[in-house]
């Protein structure tokens, strides 16, 4: 089946922290994985995706196919991090699989 | 450029009512997808098309929901009738085209939809 798991439903850390958003994910093909945002009263939006192995806002995500992973990871939080983030699977053809969300609060 | 349009932004119905949502897509996209994202969830597809033709509903109620995209442009989603469990933001969005390589998809404001 194909799945995307955020075992973290909020991750709370201090400014300046490391932060480490989780995300698992099932498919038995080759995946394309990425990152989308939901920053408060704005929309749905990507954050990253794992081909262009970019960083974006300080965010970098490396896809682990051993682990089935591609968790999102940042050294040091900012304040403006703060939001809702979305890791989703891309399986081809059509379809676009969202996982159930983290929300990201960083604390002054 | 505009973003994706969509109303109304909020709408409040009793169960067994019909109620109807619209999108505009960003202008020259291709592709259009609704997504169903019910409190604490991520937004689940209901339907995506490409120009005016369905490509995926497997995921829609099709005993209740109905989506069209006429001329391949703007596109409504009807519920009819409404279920308590169909309160949920409902989300549409739109990329440039979609199967191969993966295009970033654009989304709207939301409606957010409330059955009593």
């Amino acid at each position: 089946a194909q799945r995307v798991t955020q075992p973290e439903k909020l991750l709370s850390v201090f400014k300046g922290a490391p932060v480490e958003l989780k995300c698992n994910y099932s498919y038995s093909g080759s995946p394309e994985l990425f990152w989308y945002v939901q920053y408060s009263r704005q929309r749905l939006q990507l954050l990253l995706r794992h081909i262009s192995r970019e960083s974006i806002k300080g965010f970098t995500a490396d896809l682990n196919k051993g682990e089935t992973s591609f968790h999102l990871k940042k050294p040091f939080a900012q304040e403006e991090d703060s939001a809702m983030y979305y890791c989703a699977l891309y399986t081809g053809g059509f379809k676009t699989i969202f996982g159930a969300g983290t929300r990201l609060f960083v604390k002054a | 450029e505009a973003g994706v349009a969509q109303s109304p932004r909020y709408k409040i119905i009793e169960k067994r009512q019909s109620v109807a949502f619209w999108c505009n897509p960003i202008s020259g996209h291709a592709t259009l997808y609704w997504y169903q994202q019910i409190l604490g969830q991520g937004p689940k597809l209901l339907i995506q098309f490409q120009n005016n033709g369905v490509v995926d509903d497997s995921q829609l109620p099709k005993d209740r929901f109905s989506a069209e995209r006429l001329k391949g442009v703007d596109s409504t989603l009807k519920i009819q009738p409404a279920k308590l469990e169909d309160s949920a933001v409902y989300l549409c969005a739109s990329s440039q085209q979609a199967g191969g390589t993966y295009n970033e998809q654009f989304f709207g404001p939301g409606t957010r939809l409330t059955v009593l």
